[in-house]
């Protein structure tokens, strides 16, 4: 989606290294969600983010979305082989019906090497 | 709670043939429900938005008479892909805007693998 850019597309880290993921958005969002996946299976919820300056953590890894909540970034810690996959962003924002929708991002795929 | 519960989870059929996907909100009541097209190695690209009673939303260059919404109740929705080919070989998957919840938020069915053959 042109309104959210996630970046990188593609990511390939050592083991134990840290990395971070970012989202952002060309609107204010009413929230913004992160979502880890392998093609062709469903989403695994990791975190929703509503307030401006929120930051949530669970296990090693960190969301935050900053102030004017048009910015998130994922962060995780001392990667390990079990983080692989794809992680999407998704933000809740108004479709053009003036409806809410979730609308995600190109997607992160991240390897991590042991 | 908040479960969405989507079958098939994989169908495969034969070019020409119509396929219907169902996704079903479970404990809660879904006035609107969501579904999402996934190619290989790309993103989850919304398709169309569909309302219980009333017609389906859908984005542009999604087309209306291939894809087939019916949201005949506040609990079931349904994606049907008519006359079906290859290149509509993809992951599908559903989604509900949960309200009222500790977390509002929206909840996914677990997809569905079609393959056109």
């Amino acid at each position: 989606s042109q309104e959210l850019e996630q970046s990188p597309q593609s990511l390939i880290v050592q083991e134990g290294k840290n990395l971070t993921i970012n989202c952002t958005s060309s609107k204010t969002l009413y929230g913004l969600y992160w979502y880890k996946q392998k093609y062709g299976e469903g989403l695994i919820f990791l975190m929703m983010l509503q307030k401006g300056g929120e930051e949530k953590s669970h296990e090693k890894i960190t969301a935050k979305l900053d102030e004017k909540k048009q910015q998130s970034s994922l962060h995780i810690t001392a990667s390990q082989p079990s983080h692989a996959g794809i992680y999407l962003c998704g933000a809740d924002l108004l479709g053009p019906g003036s409806a809410r929708q979730l609308t995600f991002g190109s997607g992160t795929q991240l390897t991590v090497l042991p | 709670g908040a479960v969405v519960s989507q079958h098939p989870s994989r169908v495969i059929c034969k070019s020409g043939t119509s396929v219907k996907i169902e996704c079903r909100s479970l404990d809660f009541q879904a006035t609107t429900m969501f579904w999402y097209r996934q190619f290989p190695k790309q993103s989850l690209m919304l398709m169309a938005t569909s309302n219980e009673g009333s017609k389906a939303t859908y984005e542009q260059g999604v087309e209306k008479d291939k894809f087939l919404i019916n949201h005949a109740s506040l609990t079931l929705s349904t994606l049907t892909v008519t006359s079906a080919h290859p290149e509509d070989s993809s992951f599908y998957i559903c989604s509900a805007r949960v309200w009222g919840r500790a977390n509002d938020g929206y909840t996914f069915g677990s997809g569905t693998r079609l393959t056109v053959v």
